[in-house]
């Protein structure tokens, strides 16, 4: 069965402090989708990034970077230079590749909630 | 645009009664789901639907249906609410596939009682 672990459950840093958060996934599958999603205290979901099981290229966004490691199951996600705007909670999320024709099943991560403080 | 939306926002409810849930989206995206999400356990699907009048059972489904009539719409019904269906509901909608990233509601806030 697919899971996903994000084991920090809350992370608490400091303004302009560097920050990542830990994604572990299993899977049997050899072709995968992972994401990470950003829900704001506002509640709505807001994808991030999606990376597939073939593509092993870190990725970065502005402040974001994500790193992806098949070695060792992983699609770490970190903050530079962190701003109180990033305060949210963050999922990491596996798509199964043949869940069934036209639809897709995420199996996420239980969230980190990350809180920066001024 | 809107996007999703979905009503009510948060809705309190006596146990036993029937409940349904709105979602609507304006992209015209094929797939549709409904998760619940709960504090520590992070979202679960509940119901999906790969096109209009079809649907199918997530990983939660027990106690909750939904219907499909048409692109637009992918309304979840509580028949009978219990207090283990106290939860903050969101539906999504995707393109369809495995690759495409799903966009979210603002979801609804359900307190059984």
């Amino acid at each position: 069965a697919q899971k996903v672990t994000q084991a920090q459950t809350e992370i608490s840093v400091v303004e302009k402090e560097d920050v990542t958060l830990d994604c572990v996934y299993e899977t049997r599958d050899t072709t995968y989708y992972l994401f990470w999603y950003k829900q704001p205290p506002s509640g709505e979901l807001v994808f991030l990034i999606r990376r597939n099981s073939f593509d092993e290229q870190n990725e970065i966004s502005g402040r974001y970077s994500w790193n992806f490691q098949k070695s060792t199951s992983s699609f770490n996600f970190t903050i530079t230079a962190s701003q109180v705007v990033d305060s949210a909670v963050y999922f990491c999320a596996l798509s199964e590749p043949q869940f069934i024709q036209g639809a897709q099943k995420l199996v996420f991560g239980q969230g980190t909630r990350l809180t920066i403080n001024p | 645009i809107a996007g999703i939306t979905q009503a009510p926002t948060s809705q309190i409810l006596a146990a036993g009664r029937r409940m349904t849930l709105r979602c609507t989206q304006d992209m015209r995206h094929n797939a549709m789901y409904w998760y619940r999400q709960d504090l520590g356990l992070g979202l679960r699907l509940i119901h999906y639907s790969n096109t209009a009048g079809t649907t199918g059972k997530g990983e939660v489904p027990d106690g909750y249906s939904v219907s499909r009539a048409n692109t637009d719409d992918f309304p979840l019904t509580l028949a009978s609410a219990v207090p283990s269906q106290t939860s903050v509901y969101f539906c999504a909608s995707s393109l369809g596939g495995s690759y495409n990233e799903q966009f979210f509601g603002p979801g609804t806030r359900l307190t059984v009682l």
